[in-house]
């Protein structure tokens, strides 16, 4: 079994559009995030999820919100796509809280790459 | 602020080769530093992580890193290549800052490691 899975793989949509992506775990993981991985390369992360509840919220427009319904689910849905939206957007997960010194982990999903046209 | 820097997008290495791949970070307070790989159609996987115990760390697959702080240097190496090492790799920072540091892994822009038979 995928222990973070995302869907869908490939999203391509029209500017304006309204989608959502979704994520899943399968460890019993406290906390989930949504990274960005824009066309540099470079990951930056987005929002931050602990027992369903937000606590990072990085700059990002008000057209992304995630959602949680529970513990093992980071939906990330956005609003009003632009071109810049395209992107890889990877899910992850952890056990507790990661960054500090601790033994947690980040388990990332497959990523979603969109495409805005 | 945390940065990290890869240097060399494409890295290129015979088979039984060492493999030496770069990244240097900054950060105002002692990091804590990761090289994550990712393989074709496959998420983020962690290789190693250093988390100021000893500076030499020892990761999967025979890959290990060293923490050189004089140098702000944490370069990935492995003896010998594989064919099975190719993928891409990323160096990651985060800083014991506490607060809303979790998860903030900040990530260089990856290198993709090439195996020659």
């Amino acid at each position: 079994d995928t222990a973070v899975s995302q869907t869908p793989k490939y999203l391509v949509t029209q500017m304006g559009n309204d989608k959502s992506i979704k994520c899943e775990q399968n460890l019993g993981h406290d906390t989930m995030y949504w990274y960005k991985q824009d066309s540099k390369k470079f990951l930056k992360i987005m929002f931050s999820y602990n027992n369903k509840e937000l606590i990072i919220n990085e700059t990002v427009p008000n057209r992304f919100s995630p959602k949680s319904p529970d513990k093992a689910h980071l939906n990330l849905h956005i609003n009003s796509l632009e071109l810049g939206d395209s992107a890889v957007y990877f899910c992850a997960s952890s056990q507790g809280l990661t960054g500090v010194a601790t033994n947690e982990k980040l388990f990332f999903g497959s990523g979603t790459q969109l495409s805005v046209l | 602020a945390q940065s990290v820097t890869q240097l060399g997008s494409h890295v290129s290495v015979s088979e039984g080769a060492l493999v030496l791949l770069r990244c240097n970070y900054s950060s105002s307070v002692p990091p804590y530093l990761f090289w994550y790989v990712q393989y074709p159609n496959q998420g983020l996987q962690l290789l190693l992580k250093y988390t100021s115990a000893a500076t030499l760390v020892k990761g999967i697959n025979g890959f290990e890193a060293e923490f050189k702080k004089s140098e702000t240097s944490f370069h990935l190496t492995k003896p010998s290549a594989h064919m099975s090492d190719a993928a891409e790799y990323f160096c990651a920072v985060s800083t014991n800052a506490g607060g809303t540091s979790y998860g903030k892994l900040t990530f260089g822009q990856g290198t993709i490691l090439t195996v020659h038979p």
